[in-house]
């Protein structure tokens, strides 16, 4: 089983910030199957990254993803009020599929 | 408008069983597969399975063999998620959601359907 890290746990940061989450395999991933989701309280999960650095549809230019074997990378160049959310990485490459535990943005 | 919409909440006894409806609409039910996703209180996401609506393959992880079936009925592009023998632990907001294949995402999902187990 592939076990997703991340970090930090919480990331305290002020809107116009620059946000770096960090997301670590227990074995390398394909890029391919690596995704990043965007939840926030009481919601389901919205897609925002796939294949490591392909972004969703209609989701903004502010959000990039870039990494590749055992660690990845979700930037958020100039949080905007509703980035203050948590965000969970995600690998499909190998079953069983696992989460990482999450990352919250929170406003400082 | 493309959704996906879930039954809705259950309140079950530990040992008994709980089904999850997550209906499709507006696009093809058999092009994408369908995945269950579950997230207890205050906690992370847990996969637990999924099913290809086209030909009804399915595959769990081996923590709920046995335990979980997923089935679906093409003709009302509905989903299904039934989960035996409950278990507090098994509290959580379960969750359907829409892949193209293993490399694109989760990139619909359902509004979730929580699920309480309680004596």
């Amino acid at each position: 089983e592939i076990v997703l890290t991340q970090s930090p746990g919480t990331l305290s940061l002020s809107p116009g910030e620059r946000a770096t989450l960090s997301c670590r395999a227990s074995q390398g991933v394909s890029s391919i199957y690596l995704a990043w989701y965007q939840q926030k309280p009481g919601q389901a999960p919205r897609l925002l990254i796939y294949g490591a650095s392909s972004r969703a549809t209609g989701i903004p230019d502010r959000f990039s993803g870039s990494g590749s074997g055992a660690d990845f990378t979700l930037t958020i160049s100039r949080l905007e009020p509703e980035d203050f959310a948590t965000y969970f990485c995600h690998q499909s490459g190998t079953a069983p599929l696992s989460f990482g535990g999450g990352t919250k943005v929170a406003i400082k | 408008q493309v959704h996906l919409v879930q039954s809705g909440a259950e309140v079950k006894k530990p040992g008994a069983s709980v089904k999850v409806s997550c209906k499709a609409s507006g696009y093809t039910f058999t092009d994408y597969y369908i995945h269950w996703v579950r997230q207890a209180p205050g906690q992370g996401l847990e996969w637990l399975g999924w099913i290809n609506p086209n030909s009804g393959g399915t595959s769990y992880p081996q923590s709920f063999q046995g335990r979980l079936t997923l089935t679906r009925d093409t003709s009302i592009s509905i989903a299904y998620m039934e989960l035996n023998s409950l278990k507090s632990d098994d509290t959580a907001v379960y969750y359907c959601a829409r892949v193209l294949s293993f490399t694109h995402g989760f990139d619909l999902w359902g509004q979730g359907t929580p699920v309480t187990v309680s004596s």
